[in-house]
């Protein structure tokens, strides 16, 4: 599995509270990746990391911001929550290569 | 017009059965392929992954892309229960690092 964790696993918040995701990684990949999974979509990206403190946007970024301070762990943040954000959030992880790997997710509710 | 086409299904089949699944797209400049396999609940789980045209067979899988036609298939034999997912297709230009753009998915199910 990577060594990957998402945390939480699962949460209901409601519409304008901010809201963080953590993703946790045990192999010193270099590269991190957030997307979101929704019937009909498939999985989009969100913010991807290609290191220490570099970031930059996906696909789907509205709304959303990213850090990542350690090798180990990149969290997505949701400023203001709204109930299109809600869906299942999965982190993966790349070592330079074009496979990734992924997280178990965290399902989030947004109500 | 999405960049990466896939029949969601649901696709049932009998248990034995050979099952194939396919994904189109619309970027030539796509070089690398993989296959990802997601049960209900958990996240994808790298399948195969190729970078040619032509086939790759690891096991019960084999990978095939053409290129010229724009196709990539996942061919599964001797299908079993534990097969029953979602099958996810992804492509990428290359260079490492780079975003991957997946297809929607199909859901597979074998039946006893």
């Amino acid at each position: 599995d990577a060594g990957i964790t998402q945390s939480p696993r699962h949460k209901v918040t409601e519409t304008g509270t901010p809201v963080t995701l953590r993703c946790h990684q045990t192999e010193n990949h270099r590269y991190m990746y957030w997307y979101r999974q929704d019937p009909g979509h498939g999985l989009r990206l969100i913010h991807y990391s290609y290191g220490v403190k570099d970031t930059d946007k996906g696909e789907v970024s509205d709304g959303y911001s990213v850090s990542r301070s350690k090798t180990e762990d990149f969290l997505l943040t949701l400023e203001s929550a709204t109930s299109s954000q809600t869906s299942v959030y999965f982190c993966a992880v790349g070592a330079g290569g074009n496979e990734q790997f992924f997280g178990p997710g965290t399902r989030l509710t947004v109500l | 017009q999405k960049e990466v086409e896939q029949d969601p299904g649901p696709l049932s089949v009998p248990e034995g059965a050979i099952v194939s699944l396919n994904c189109t797209y619309s970027n030539s400049a796509f070089q690398y392929f993989m296959w990802y396999r997601q049960y209900s609940r958990k996240g994808p789980e790298l399948l195969m992954y190729t970078y040619s045209s032509g086939n790759k067979e690891d096991g019960r899988f084999t990978a095939q892309v053409d290129k010229s036609s724009k196709y990539i298939s996942l061919f599964i034999r001797d299908s079993q229960p534990s097969d029953s997912a979602t099958y996810l297709c992804a492509m990428t230009f290359g260079g490492g690092g780079n975003k991957l753009t997946f297809g929607t998915g199909t859901q597979l199910k074998v039946e006893l």
